[in-house]
């Protein structure tokens, strides 16, 4: 069946970089968007990118801009989200998603949680 | 970007009963490119509808989208216990794709 599986939680110290991962599998990986979202506690979805796996082209949400890259392993089929100068506020649980035009996100990785503290 | 307003915030509903969730576009939609989520705690969101009123595979019929434009709805017919639930309306017919802040449908 067709899965996303997300890297494993971390804990940050403010201004590191956390990289997660989102394995696919169950369909040609190259066909479908990947776009990565998140939630900070109380908050609601908060849309950070999409990066397409056929050719590595991205594109980020005007906040995360500077501090987000994202990018792919067509080998192995995974995606990687990179976000840098990490601060207390980026605590949250961030998800990768499928896409395709015309279709909803569908499905979402089980989640990372990524607590920044000092 | 497209601002989707949900309304209301929170529902206060008895199991068995009809709930309708609203939400709104701050312009109109492409194509009617509008979904519904649930979430609930612990879980990852689950698509309900999308197209505005396409169930998703193995979603209950009890489950319902309609709308157009800038106003979409959400009914959800007769609530069963696992209904119980937060929910999102995203629109992904323009860049970037935004979402909705949530309906919170808990029980009475």
């Amino acid at each position: 069946q067709v899965q996303l599986v997300q890297s494993g939680a971390e804990v940050k110290k403010p201004g590191a970089s956390v990289k997660l991962s989102c394995k696919a599998s169950g369909y040609t990986f190259t066909t479908y968007y990947i776009h990565w979202v998140r939630q900070a506690p109380g908050q609601g979805l908060e849309w950070m990118g999409i990066i397409n796996p056929r050719d590595g082209s991205t594109n980020y949400a005007q906040k995360f801009q500077g501090r987000v890259t994202m990018t792919r392993d067509t080998s192995t089929s995974t995606v990687y989200m990179d976000l840098s100068s990490l601060r207390s506020d980026d605590t949250a649980v961030y998800y990768c998603a499928r896409w395709s035009s015309s279709r909803p996100f569908d499905p979402w990785g089980q989640g990372t949680l990524v607590t920044v503290s000092s | 970007e497209i601002v989707l307003t949900q309304s209301p915030g929170t529902l206060s509903l008895s199991p068995g009963e009809r709930a309708t969730l609203s939400c709104r576009a701050s312009r109109s939609i492409s194509s009617n490119y509008l979904a519904w989520y649930q979430r609930k705690p612990g879980q990852t969101p689950r698509v309900l509808i999308y197209g505005a009123s396409s169930r998703a595979t193995g979603i209950a019929d009890r489950f319902s989208g309609s709308g157009s434009g800038t106003d979409f709805t959400l009914t959800i017919s007769r609530l069963e216990p696992e209904d119980f639930a937060v929910y999102y309306c995203q629109q992904y017919g323009s860049s970037p794709p935004t979402f909705g802040q949530g309906t919170k449908v808990e029980i009475k």
